[in-house]
């Protein structure tokens, strides 16, 4: 079945720090990949999206690009602030009938010290 | 205007006790998912349902069962509320296609905690 794999945290850095957060995925077909954050005490929002090979998303500094070569999605920003701390979630979302279901990876969860 | 909403927020419990969270969205959208996220920050889906249809259902104790009155609603009923029950769970919305590509919506969640 499809699964993902994201590095595990926590992560903290310094602020204006580089961040990468790795995550790799297993699929069939050729799924749509997502990065999700959950700020403390709320609910998921959509960080960026990619949905075939090569796509590159990019929102609020951060992107990551659908390597279907080496099934990765990896989220990197140049310069982190402390408002960037959450927790991450790497998904994937595959095209296989009518299935859309989010499978996700299981968070990373980054501290941004000033 | 809340584009997907869940009620309560929190929902504290003795177990054995039945509950429902509700959720409600107002984007138009013709699938609605529940997840669950436990202590340890992990999502998993529980259910989906489309056009009020439901079309996955993983493996979940049947004492949860999801009730879709129109396409803008899914509640989650709870029976026989057990510990291991504590999470949060989250509603979401999309507009399904071919593909996947469409965004999931997701509520603010609900923390539920069994005693």
């Amino acid at each position: 079945g499809d699964s993902v794999t994201q590095m595990e945290g926590p992560v903290t850095l310094s602020e204006e720090a580089f961040l990468t957060i790795n995550c790799t995925y297993t699929a069939t077909g050729y799924p749509s990949l997502f990065w999700y954050v959950q700020y403390p005490g709320e609910g998921l929002q959509l960080l960026l999206k990619a949905t075939k090979a090569d796509d590159k998303g990019s929102n609020k500094g951060f992107e990551a690009t659908y390597r279907k070569e080496t099934t990765s999605f990896h989220l990197e920003k140049g310069s982190v602030q402390v408002s960037d701390s959450a927790v991450y979630f790497c998904a994937l979302r595959n095209s296989g009938g009518s299935n859309y279901k989010l499978t996700f990876g299981k968070g990373t969860l980054l501290t941004v010290n000033p | 205007d809340t584009a997907v909403s869940q009620t309560p927020k929190y929902l504290v419990t003795q177990m054995g006790n039945d509950k429902s969270i509700k959720c409600e969205q107002n984007l138009g959208h013709d699938t609605m998912y529940w997840y669950k996220q436990d202590s340890k920050k992990f999502l998993k889906i529980m259910f989906s349902y489309n056009n009020k249809e439901l079309i996955i259902n993983e493996t979940v104790p049947n004492r949860f069962s999801p009730k879709s009155p129109d396409k803008a609603h899914l509640n989650l009923h709870i029976n026989s509320l057990e510990l291991g029950d504590s999470a949060v769970y989250f509603c979401a919305s999309s507009q399904a296609s071919r593909g996947g590509r469409n965004e999931q919506f997701f509520g603010p969640g609900t923390r539920l905690t069994v005693l």
